[in-house]
């Protein structure tokens, strides 16, 4: 059984870096064609791909906030960490950690339960 | 980015309706369309990918369809349970993005 769990800062303040990680189980980041990522969700709005890595290492990440992000794996501690740097109120979002694999199509098959972070000075 | 167009944003409809959500990719995107659920306060679920196959463990009365740029979801006879926020995704390359949601309601 997969699990994600996400775990991190609730509050962050403007200019701030925030750190998540999620901590998985149930399956191993170095088997082919899987990968995790994380997606965020504005309160009230839709959802937002921000980054993902692949068991091959390869990273891939949301153009507009490239430049803030950067996504890291652990396969020894099964974790995945996610930071993002000069955080802003508008980056205020429940943030998911997602499974994803290739059967057919990429698609993701397991989310975590979220975690809310609220950037507030 | 490939824009994902739901089509519409709200729907009303009653238990045992049929419901038909559409949803448009700004260009082709072959069948790497993938349909998600999301009840409030909760983490959306996986229904269909692919564009036409029903993940494992959903319910038949959910089905998909489409490829290039129009997609489906249709729920064939809806039940309590499926009153929810309805989200198309594409997978077809990185960023992957999401339709902006079509929220069924009683």
């Amino acid at each position: 059984q997969i699990t994600l769990k996400e775990s991190g800062p609730t509050l962050v303040k403007p200019t701030q870096t925030l750190t998540l990680t999620c901590t998985f189980s149930g399956f191993s980041l170095t088997s082919s064609r899987v990968g995790v990522g994380w997606i965020r969700q504005p309160p009230g709005k839709a959802l937002e791909w921000l980054a993902l890595i692949y068991w091959d290492d390869d990273e891939r990440y949301r153009p507009s906030l490239e430049r803030r992000l950067t996504i890291t794996k652990d396969t020894s501690k099964n974790q995945v960490v996610l930071t993002m740097t000069n955080m802003d109120p508008v980056d205020t979002a429940t943030y998911y950690c997602i499974h994803v694999k290739q059967s057919y199509v990429w698609h993701i098959d397991y989310w975590g339960q979220g975690t809310l972070v609220t950037v507030s000075s | 980015d490939i824009q994902m167009t739901q089509s519409p944003s709200s729907l009303s409809a009653s238990v045992g309706d049929r419901v038909t959500i559409t949803c448009r990719a700004s260009q082709s995107i072959r069948n790497y369309l993938n349909w998600y659920q999301q009840k409030p306060g909760k983490a959306p679920t996986l229904l269909i990918y692919a564009s036409s196959l029903l993940q494992s463990g959903v319910p038949s009365r959910f089905s998909g369809s489409g490829s290039g740029t129009d997609f489906t979801l249709t729920i064939s006879g809806l039940q309590p349970e499926d009153f929810a926020t309805y989200y198309c995704q594409h997978s077809y390359s990185t960023p992957w993005t999401f339709g902006q949601g079509t929220k069924v309601e009683i």
